[in-house]
């Protein structure tokens, strides 16, 4: 059963910093792995996917790699603003599974 | 439509009473997942529909839940006898449809807030 861990689960930061969120998978046959970010009382918006072939996303101040063989995602928020400050979900698409981690959530301050 | 969408995006009701949870996924989607989240916790599966193959319904927490769908269309996910423990709110994503090692990625609907008082 492919279980997914998001570190750390609470992030605070001020405006402007650089930061990285964790995300690691137990099994490694995966089709995908897709960041989201949620809003309090909100659903769910996707920032980034990258296949199981590829290494990285980018878009805009977001970066994404992906480590199929160690299982390991990471997600990399440059220039932080407090519009960032939200829940940060890793997901992990295998043959008719999507498996969610826990989140990070995001404080940035002004 | 050009997103997931689902109806009502709230709903109170009675401790006991049924309610039924409208998704409509994008066109031309096969895959389906309805999620439950509880406050403050994160996404629980409840099922999965793919085309016409029988859904995975291994997420359901009692027999009280069911849903359906018809090949690629609207999902309804239904609740009898509701109880407290199933306020949270209920998420809808679709896909198209797998094929090979890539798929296209999930999208989201808003959400259901679901209440029982």
């Amino acid at each position: 059963k492919q279980e997914v861990t998001q570190i750390p689960a609470a992030l605070s930061v001020p405006e402007g910093e650089n930061l990285v969120l964790n995300c690691s998978f137990t099994d490694s046959a995966i089709y995908n792995l897709q960041w989201f970010r949620q809003d309090p009382g909100k659903g769910l918006t996707s920032l980034l996917l990258i296949q199981s072939s590829q290494r990285e996303q980018t878009s805009g101040r977001l970066n994404a790699s992906l480590d199929k063989s160690s299982g390991r995602s990471t997600l990399y928020i440059a220039a932080s603003q407090p519009g960032d400050s939200a829940t940060y979900l890793c997901a992990v698409s295998g043959y008719s599974t999507l498996t969610f981690g826990k989140g990070t959530m995001l404080l940035v301050s002004p | 439509g050009a997103g997931v969408s689902q109806s009502p995006s709230n709903k109170v009701t009675e401790k006991g009473k049924d309610v039924e949870l409208r998704c409509d996924p994008i066109s031309g989607h096969t895959a389906l997942y309805w999620y439950r989240q509880r406050l403050g916790q994160g996404l629980e599966f409840l099922i999965y529909f793919q085309g016409n193959s029988a859904p995975d319904k291994s997420g359901l927490p009692s027999d009280r839940f069911s849903a359906e769908r018809t090949g690629e269309s609207v999902s309804t996910l239904t609740i009898q006898r509701t109880q407290q423990e199933d306020s949270a709110v209920y998420l809808c994503a679709s896909s198209l449809e797998i094929s090979g090692t890539d798929n296209y990625g999930y999208t989201f609907g808003s959400g259901t807030r679901l209440t029982v008082v």
